[in-house]
């Protein structure tokens, strides 16, 4: 069953322009991670939040976690054609059932 | 020049065949995984281990099997019984199995 839902499915903007994702889960969580893969590629790790941050920066990159809400956003400010790729949020649930569970993921198009 | 590897990076199989996909990490990981990637999807767990000699089934574990014989190593067989097989198959590993995983470039399977 997915845990994570990230929102848009699909995202289109220019270079320049900021680009904010948003994944939203069902049950407690250690912690949230964000990947992105490049097409027909691996995955490549981003950033990861525990239960207790609200906030965390690396780049451009701008990560929120709300969990009253079970959300999260990532946000990437300036972003230019080579952000172009799939963004997923990963959740570790809270319990034994420790792994990852991934989102269906938001293709992000950034336009030169 | 360390990290995590998969091959081949593209594999045909007849229907009715087994296949085995090879991930080899020199990470000294002690967690590794198998996810399947259908087109536009996000990924989904066929198994996963721990420790050497230790696995556990995944949430689409049915048609799969694997072994950890070595901790560096985490074969993934697709059998006959994988009804659907054509996908795109990541290898990760981790630390343990909160931590960060790192991925391999992926193998995509088509079944002729």
């Amino acid at each position: 069953s997915q845990q994570g839902e990230e929102d848009p499915q699909a995202l289109s903007i220019q270079e320049g322009e900021n680009a904010t994702m948003n994944c939203s889960y069902k049950t407690s969580i250690n912690n949230l991670q964000w990947y992105r893969q490049n097409s027909g590629r691996g995955l490549v790790h981003l950033i990861l939040i525990r239960s207790n941050e609200r906030e965390k920066h690396s780049g451009r990159l701008r990560v929120t976690l709300d969990t009253s809400k079970k959300s999260s956003s990532l946000l990437i400010t300036a972003s230019r054609a080579a952000d172009t790729a799939s963004y997923f949020c990963a959740t570790d649930l809270s319990g034994s059932a420790r792994q990852l569970t991934f989102g269906s993921g938001t293709q992000l198009t950034v336009l030169p | 020049d360390g990290g995590i590897t998969q091959s081949p990076k593209y594999l045909f199989r007849k229907e009715g065949q087994n296949v085995t996909l090879s991930c080899e990490q020199n990470l000294n990981h002690d967690a590794m995984y198998w996810y399947r990637q259908d087109p536009g999807q996000g990924l989904r767990l066929i198994y996963y281990s721990q420790i050497v000699n230790d696995f556990q089934k995944g949430d689409i574990a049915e048609g799969y099997s694997v072994s950890r014989e070595k901790k560096e190593s985490f074969p993934l067989t697709v059998t006959s019984a994988q009804k659907n097989p054509t996908a795109f198959y990541l290898c990760a590993s981790s630390k343990g199995v909160t931590d960060t995983q790192y991925f391999g470039p992926g193998t995509r399977l088509t079944v002729l």
